[in-house]
């Protein structure tokens, strides 16, 4: 079994769509969770951060972890083309090692 | 401006052949790390540098190779013993030890194709 499970995709949505991407993990110990943004054929970028349980929002965008299901969610309200891209979950320990997941491509259409 | 430069951002190889990736940060960054990203599979790490002269294998290191003998450079080579090495290949950085919890900062990535 994987550390951290993704569902790749793609998937495809019309824009001003509500978003859920979604990441299961394993390891109880981890207690930071990233969300990266890649751009196709580009370095992945941090678009979201979190620490243990609970909601983050930042603009359009909602990380929500919770850690009793190993559960971790991005939501993207009112998308937008430019968030075509591929959203990888990345958990960590006090390690500091980031696990990623396989990454999401989403696709919105205008 | 402050970033990771990778080079080249395209490779071709011949089987056979090692080849060296380069990454350079000017961001005054203890460790750097070297990552392989395969479609479906995510990001697997090769190795990490937490301190100048000093590096670690990762989860993927063999046929790979790397040295760390400046702050700002952590160069991969991808040797002829790598047994699928065609695939997407990420730098990245961060401040703090390797143990910080923080961002990792990546460059645009070096796509290799073996011939």
């Amino acid at each position: 079994q994987k550390e951290v499970e993704q569902d790749p995709g793609p998937l495809s949505v019309p824009e001003g769509a509500i978003v859920s991407l979604n990441c299961t993990y394993s390891n109880s110990a981890f207690q930071y969770f990233m969300w990266y943004r890649q751009y196709s054929r580009k370095g992945p970028e941090l678009l979201m951060y979190t620490y243990s349980s609970g909601n983050k929002e930042d603009g359009r965008f909602t990380a929500q972890v919770d850690k009793s299901s190993k559960y971790i969610s991005l939501f993207i309200r009112d998308s937008q083309p430019s968030d075509s891209a591929t959203y990888l979950c990345a958990p960590s320990s006090n390690t500091g090692k980031l696990i990623f997941g396989q990454g999401t491509t989403l696709q919105v259409k205008p | 401006d402050g970033g990771i430069t990778q080079s080249p951002k395209y490779l071709f190889r011949k089987e056979g052949q090692n080849v060296t990736l380069s990454c350079e940060q000017n961001l005054n960054h203890d460790a750097m790390y070297w990552y392989r990203q395969d479609p479906g599979q995510g990001l697997r790490l090769i190795y990490y540098s937490q301190i100048v002269n000093d590096f670690q294998k990762g989860d993927i290191a063999e046929g790979y190779s790397v040295s760390r003998e400046k702050k700002e450079s952590f160069p991969l080579t991808v040797t002829s013993a790598q047994k699928n090495p065609t695939a997407f290949y990420l730098c990245a950085s961060k401040p703090g030890g390797g143990g910080n919890t923080g961002e990792l900062f990546f460059g645009e990535g070096s796509r290799l194709t073996v011939l």
